[in-house]
């Protein structure tokens, strides 16, 4: 157990929807990362937080946003689905934004009918 | 950009034999950060062996050890006395040392998938 924890486990919805992932990061770290895991994009970075502000965005999607709150959960928005949109996604979490190993949570799968 | 590869998409192992699995990576830094971590059929990504390219000393964990190559930008994974509970997903990852833009990123390889067979 990494100490990441992510809700919901899955998620089954219908395309134009939208949901939110939350994740919840080991204690004391103040960066969290998600992470998209698909067939045909592989391992991909999305956005990063720390202590509550957007420090890196990588890959992701204007149909998707996140947010870091005061108490240091995270929650990711993903609005209008697509087919496409079906993955695996990952939290990530680390003390800090430098050096430190990141520690995975156990991931949400997102299946768009 | 850096990026990850992982030339094996599947290896086979027998049980209590060692197993090595490759992975090299392209990058313009001198400080920075290799990982991997192990995928299991429940699909959490649980961290099995880190490198700081600073140090010369290949990084040991139990049963997991690394071979890595700065000069050839090569980071081999070896386990030893392979398990039935190692059969997973192996994916090798690259951070940067910088604090800067998107560098606290972890870079992924494609992964290797690793059977381990009686």
């Amino acid at each position: 157990d990494s100490g990441v924890t992510q809700t919901p486990k899955h998620l089954i919805t219908a395309t134009g929807q939208r949901v939110t992932l939350r994740c919840s990061p080991r204690s004391g770290d103040l960066s969290v990362y998600w992470y998209q895991q698909s067939l045909d994009q592989g391992l991909q970075f999305l956005i990063q937080y720390y202590n509550g502000e957007e420090r890196a965005k990588g890959n992701i999607l204007e149909r998707f946003s996140a947010q870091q709150f005061p108490d240091l959960h995270s929650e990711l928005n993903l609005s209008s689905l697509e087919l496409g949109d079906s993955a695996l996604y990952f939290c990530a979490s680390s003390p800090g934004t430098t050096r430190e190993t990141q520690y995975f949570g156990p991931g949400t799968r997102l299946l768009v009918l | 950009a850096q990026t990850v590869t992982q030339s094996q998409p599947e290896m086979s192992v027998q049980e209590a034999e060692t197993v090595t699995l490759s992975c090299t990576y392209d990058t313009s830094e001198s400080d920075y950060y290799l990982f991997w971590y192990k995928q299991p059929p429940s699909r959490q990504m649980i961290l099995v062996i880190r490198q700081e390219a600073y140090k010369q000393q290949n990084a040991t964990e139990n049963r997991f050890s690394v071979n890595f190559q700065k000069a050839a930008k090569s980071f081999s994974l070896k386990i030893s006395d392979s398990q039935l509970g190692d059969a997973a997903m192996y994916f090798c990852a690259y951070r940067s040392g910088s604090n800067t833009g998107t560098a606290s990123k972890l870079t992924f390889g494609t992964g290797t998938r690793l059977q381990v067979t009686l």
